[in-house]
Order: structure tokens, then C-alpha cells, then sequence
């Protein structure tokens, strides 16, 4: 299993160009989830979703838009990329949210730099 | 919305000394509670995690977690650190049936050999 895997590593934006960040896991896990690291602020959580076609807001989801049309695939989309918005981005996937099944595993992150 | 805070932000040790980490929550329902690690140039992973039973929590290298419900909290320990467990570390929280996890904002663990 190749487990989550984000795409691309790395990516240099101006403001108010626009993109999309891959996630894909190959576990068949229902949950997958986006978030944030930004020094001093630990991971928030942009947005989540619990199934296919499913989808809610995290924390901060503001300037971002998610869909999940497959199990698989869980594509995080900047409209218009803002300096707020240079972070480095993590998709995590778990097999669901109750009891024992909402240990999450990490991709190796994206480092997004919005200039 | 829940909270998460990690009271240390950066520890410098020396190897075998005792590691403890602090955790508080706010949160007054039953919640899920996790310690994830991020080695240098890793994923983030899981390192333990309390869901129900015995809130003394065994992980992996030796970890350990307390689960003190009236204290709302969820400490980490480990009674001899080595120069290999300098990583950043994160507490989470998740409500028992909600969908949203919530992350303290890290502690970065240094060993010194």
C-alpha cells in the first residue's frame, strides 16, 4: 500500500492564482480531512469529509474548496491565493470517526508558498 | 468548538533523563484523545490514542499516556528519553461522535546524547 500521498511536494503561488492539492489514499478509508501546520499554531483543520460525496467545514475553511467524488481521491482546491494561505498542508484518511477507527495517517505534506 | 493545549513548546533533554508532556482539553463530553509524532523529514504518526477502558495508555517506543477525566487532561510520558525520540509532538482530541479532530499546537523534543 502506498497509504496517502499528497502531490505536489512543493509549490510557489502568486497571489490570487489559483490550484489544487492531490490527496489520494489507497486504504479505502471512509474519513479523509485537510488541514493547515503553521508555526505556533499546531494543525487546523480546513475541511473533512466521511464518505464519498460527503463533505464539511473544519476550522478554517475560508478560500478553500473540497470534493470527494470517489473514496480514493480528496482534492483541496486555493481560488485565489492569498500570503495568509503559505502553509504547509497535510491530507489524512482513517477508516471512520467512532471507537477504534479514527486513527488517522498522514501524507508527507505539501509546502505551499503564496508570494 | 473544542481546544487543545500543549503547555510546553520546545524541551531539551538529556538522553535517559524522564520525559512527561502536558496536555489539557476543553471538552465536558466523552472524547477520543491522541499523541501524534513527527520525526524530522516524516509523516505525522500515531504514538498512542485512549478511547475507552484502562486510561493508563501504552504506545509505541515506550510512551505512555494518562487519561485524567476530571483534570481533562492527557499527558505523555516516557521514563528514559533517547537522542531518537526528537520530534514534534501533538496532542488531539475528538468528541466521541463528532467528525472534527482537534490538534494542540506541538511540542518540539530535543535529545541531547
Amino acid at each position: 500500500n502506498a497509504g496517502v500521498t499528497q502531490t505536489p511536494k512543493f509549490q510557489v503561488l502568486k497571489t490570487g492564482q489559483s490550484m489544487t492539492l492531490q490527496c489520494a489514499q489507497d486504504m479505502n478509508h471512509e474519513y479523509m480531512s485537510w488541514y493547515r501546520q503553521d508555526p505556533g499554531m499546531g494543525l487546523r483543520l480546513i475541511h473533512y469529509s466521511v464518505g464519498a460525496g460527503i463533505t464539511d467545514q473544519g476550522e478554517v475553511p475560508n478560500g478553500y474548496n473540497v470534493s470527494r467524488s470517489t473514496t480514493e481521491d480528496f482534492p483541496l482546491r486555493l481560488l485565489s491565493a492569498a500570503p495568509s494561505q503559505t502553509s504547509v498542508y497535510f491530507c489524512a484518511s482513517s477508516w471512520g470517526t467512532g471507537g477504534n477507527t479514527d486513527t488517522q495517517y498522514f501524507g508527507p505534506g505539501t509546502r505551499l508558498t503564496v508570494l | 468548538a473544542q481546544s487543545v493545549s500543549q503547555h510546553n513548546h520546545h524541551v531539551i533533554l538529556s538522553e535517559a533523563a524522564s520525559l512527561e508532556l502536558g496536555c489539557n482539553y476543553s471538552y465536558g463530553g466523552t472524547v477520543n484523545l491522541f499523541w501524534y509524532v513527527q520525526y524530522p523529514g516524516q509523516h505525522l504518526q500515531l504514538l498512542l490514542k485512549y478511547f475507552s477502558g484502562d486510561p493508563l495508555v501504552k504506545g509505541i517506543k515506550g510512551f505512555e499516556a494518562e487519561f485524567i477525566k476530571s483534570k481533562f487532561s492527557f499527558n505523555l510520558r516516557k521514563p528514559s528519553v533517547q537522542w531518537s525520540d526528537t520530534a514534534e509532538y501533538f496532542c488531539a482530541v475528538k468528541s466521541f461522535t463528532g467528525n472534527q479532530f482537534y490538534f494542540g499546537t506541538g511540542t518540539s523534543l530535543t535529545v541531547i546524547p
